[in-house]
């Protein structure tokens, strides 16, 4: 079992912040990392998938960034809306035991 | 286009009891998941399968069991309901495998065992 870890585990921010987070996963084994945005009484989405060291993403003011060498990457939202408050989960792919493991998520607010 | 259809929504059962969880997807997808979620932890992969025929297990996949005889359909069996059974359960298919292909997920199943 490995550890995907996302931080901070909740955020509120207010509207027209910029805001980002953090999503640690082990080194070594990377195959892929995945974003979603899970809003409440919804499904995840899927909004980025990253699979080489320094890949950066970007759809509207989301971007994301990868650093498979030291295991993290960070999501950043650009001056925040409310309906950009959801829950933002990671997942990191290992190519040992052909595995797929979620993050807990962070939460965001966005107060307006 | 439906995308992944989850059925049901709610669902109370008894201990012991058995029931099957419905996903069906409708856009020829051929890797199809399943997984738990509980309270104040990720998702959990039960079982996976990347084509007809095959399944494979994931993290946590005992008392469960899956079948995949078509493309579109890939169903959650529970035998022996347990209370650690409680859960929210979501089913998910990508477009071929999880290297460079986002999941599309289902709405959940809502499952409470007494």
């Amino acid at each position: 079992i490995l550890n995907v870890e996302q931080s901070p585990q909740s955020l509120h921010v207010q509207e027209g912040d910029s805001t980002n987070f953090t999503c640690s996963f082990p080194s070594s084994n990377f195959y892929a990392l995945h974003w979603y945005r899970w809003e409440t009484a919804k499904s995840p989405e899927a909004l980025f998938v990253m699979t080489l060291n320094g890949d950066e993403k970007k759809k509207g003011r989301i971007s994301a960034t990868l650093n498979t060498k030291e295991g993290y990457s960070y999501l950043y939202i650009k001056g925040s809306q409310p309906e950009d408050s959801a829950t933002y989960l990671c997942a990191f792919y290992s190519n040992t035991g052909n595995q797929f493991y979620f993050g807990t998520g962070t939460s965001l607010t966005v107060i307006p | 286009n439906a995308g992944v259809t989850q059925t049901p929504k709610f669902r109370i059962l008894k201990i012991g009891q058995s029931m099957t969880l419905q996903c069906t997807q409708d856009m020829n997808h051929n890797y199809m998941y399943w997984y738990r979620q509980d309270p104040g932890m990720g998702l959990k992969l039960i079982y996976y399968s990347v084509g007809a025929g095959i399944t494979d297990k994931g993290e946590v996949p005992n008392g469960y069991n899956v079948s995949r005889s078509t493309t579109e359909d890939f169903p959650l069996r529970l035998e022996l309901a347990a209370p650690s059974q409680t859960s929210v359960y979501f089913c998910a298919s990508s477009y071929g495998g999880i290297i460079n292909q986002p999941q599309h997920f289902g709405d959940g199943t809502r499952l409470s065992i007494l």
